[in-house]
């Protein structure tokens, strides 16, 4: 079964400076996604950045990029310029090609500092 | 806003009844899931369904059921209740299966309180 593992559970930053959350997964197969899902006190959860398994190429979203090792199991997120609307709790989520549920590591709470 | 409804937003209730809550999928989603999160906890995923049909089932209790309605709306069923089972519930929903990409867009979530 595949499992996805947040080893940070808190984290802080400055504002403006960079972050980086990680995060690292465990599957056999070679067909998936990635993504990172951003919850902030209002519980919603929202959409930060998707990486396709297939692809070589790190995704990046505005100040949001992720550096995708395949080899290493490693997904991790990197926040630039930090805000403080950025201060939330991160999730790091599998789905395989061929399953219908995502997987969500236990997550990673982010404090912003002014 | 994702355009998937959960209702009710808040649900308070006693050890050993039963609840019923909703979802309401985004406009030409056929699919929906349910997940559940305890107290600071990651997402667990429960049952999916799409088209009316159940096509994936994850940690899902005995005790909790669930159905698609021809209007694809759902209904996650929780009987029996623990204290255990106090936790935020999501729905979420996505225009098809999984042999491609697509996004889950997830709904604000129903907070259930088992006192």
């Amino acid at each position: 079964a595949q499992t996805v593992t947040q080893s940070q559970p808190e984290m802080s930053v400055q504002e403006a400076e960079t972050v980086t959350l990680s995060c690292t997964y465990d599957t056999s197969e070679s067909d998936y996604y990635l993504f990172w899902y951003k919850q902030p006190p209002s519980r919603q959860m929202i959409l930060v950045i998707r990486q396709e398994a297939y692809k070589q190429q790190n995704a990046t979203e505005n100040r949001f990029s992720v550096n995708f090792q395949k080899a290493a199991k490693s997904f991790s997120l990197k926040i630039s310029d930090s805000q403080l609307g950025d201060a939330a709790m991160y999730f790091c989520a599998y789905r395989s090609e061929n399953n219908n549920d995502m997987r969500f590591g236990a997550g990673t709470r982010l404090t912003v500092k002014p | 806003d994702s355009g998937v409804t959960q209702t009710p937003k808040h649900l308070i209730t006693a050890t050993g009844q039963r609840v019923t809550l909703r979802c309401s999928p985004r406009s030409g989603d056929l699919s929906v899931y349910w997940y559940q999160q305890s107290l600071d906890q990651g997402l667990q995923f429960l049952i999916q369904y799409y088209n009316g049909e159940e096509r994936a089932k994850g940690n899902i209790l005995e005790r909790f059921s669930a159905q698609q309605f021809p209007d694809l709306h759902s209904e996650l069923n929780l009987s029996s209740l623990e204290l255990g089972d106090s936790a935020l519930y999501f729905c979420a929903s996505s225009v098809g299966l999984a042999e491609y990409y697509n996004e889950q867009f997830f709904g604000p979530g129903t907070r259930l309180t088992v006192l």
